[in-house]
């Protein structure tokens, strides 16, 4: 099984600023990594896929890249409600696993 | 308009059996491509794959969860059946439902469905 680990754990920052994520996997990947944000009370939403398409109405400051094991999810200048949890998942191998997020908090 | 919605209990006791009914409408699980999965959350805990069906009534479970969870379809009723077996207090969570299409990522998500397992 396919370990996905997310780094930072929680990334306080204020709005306007870039935030960088960063997700490591024990095996590699290709490109067939996704992220998801998740806020408080809801279901989480696709923004990335295979690894720097985003998904249908993310907004563009919202970008994805990497390959193989590294893989950084980029938001150019923080909004307000970008602050929010986000994970990680990988297709590549069944079962289909997600990182254990990383909390971004506003500073 | 794609739409899921998780239906089952909201509180069982340990040792019984759980199932949880995905509902959706605006897609065929008939329609080559389309699989739903099922993905849970502890309360303040990270999301965790559960199991998918696809189209061709292809099924793929967690390895840790996979001989207590069986994953089935009903096309003409448009729902998914979840049923974990010998559930436990560690299996309190959040379970969610969502759509995969050919391009093999949750792209619709449900609301999710609470569920307790407390005697």
């Amino acid at each position: 099984e396919i370990v996905l680990t997310q780094s930072p754990a929680t990334l306080s920052l204020s709005p306007g600023e870039r935030a960088t994520l960063s997700c490591r996997t024990s095996q590699s990947l290709g490109s067939y990594l996704a992220w998801y944000q998740q806020k408080p009370g809801q279901a989480p939403r696709l923004l990335i896929y295979d690894a720097s398409n985003r998904a249908t109405g993310i907004p563009a400051r919202f970008s994805g890249s990497g390959s193989g094991t590294d893989f950084t999810l980029t938001i150019s200048s923080l909004e307000p409600e970008d602050f929010a949890v986000y994970y990680c998942q990988q297709r590549s191998t069944w079962p289909r696993t997600f990182g254990q997020g990383t909390r971004l908090e506003i500073k | 308009q794609v739409t899921l919605r998780e239906s089952g209990p909201a509180l069982v006791k340990p040792t019984q059996t759980l199932t949880l009914t995905c509902t959706f409408s605006g897609f065929s699980l008939s329609t080559s491509g389309m699989c739903v999965t099922w993905i849970r959350q502890p309360p303040g805990k990270a999301l965790e794959w559960l199991a998918l069906i696809a189209w061709d009534d292809g099924k793929y479970y967690s390895t840790s969860l996979k001989t207590r969870l069986t994953i089935s379809k009903d096309t003409s009723k448009d729902q998914v059946l979840l049923t974990m077996t010998n559930m436990d207090p560690v299996d309190t969570a959040t379970y969610y439902c969502a759509r995969i299409t050919s391009g093999w990522w949750e792209d619709y998500w449900g609301q999710g469905t609470l569920v307790t397992v407390s005697s």
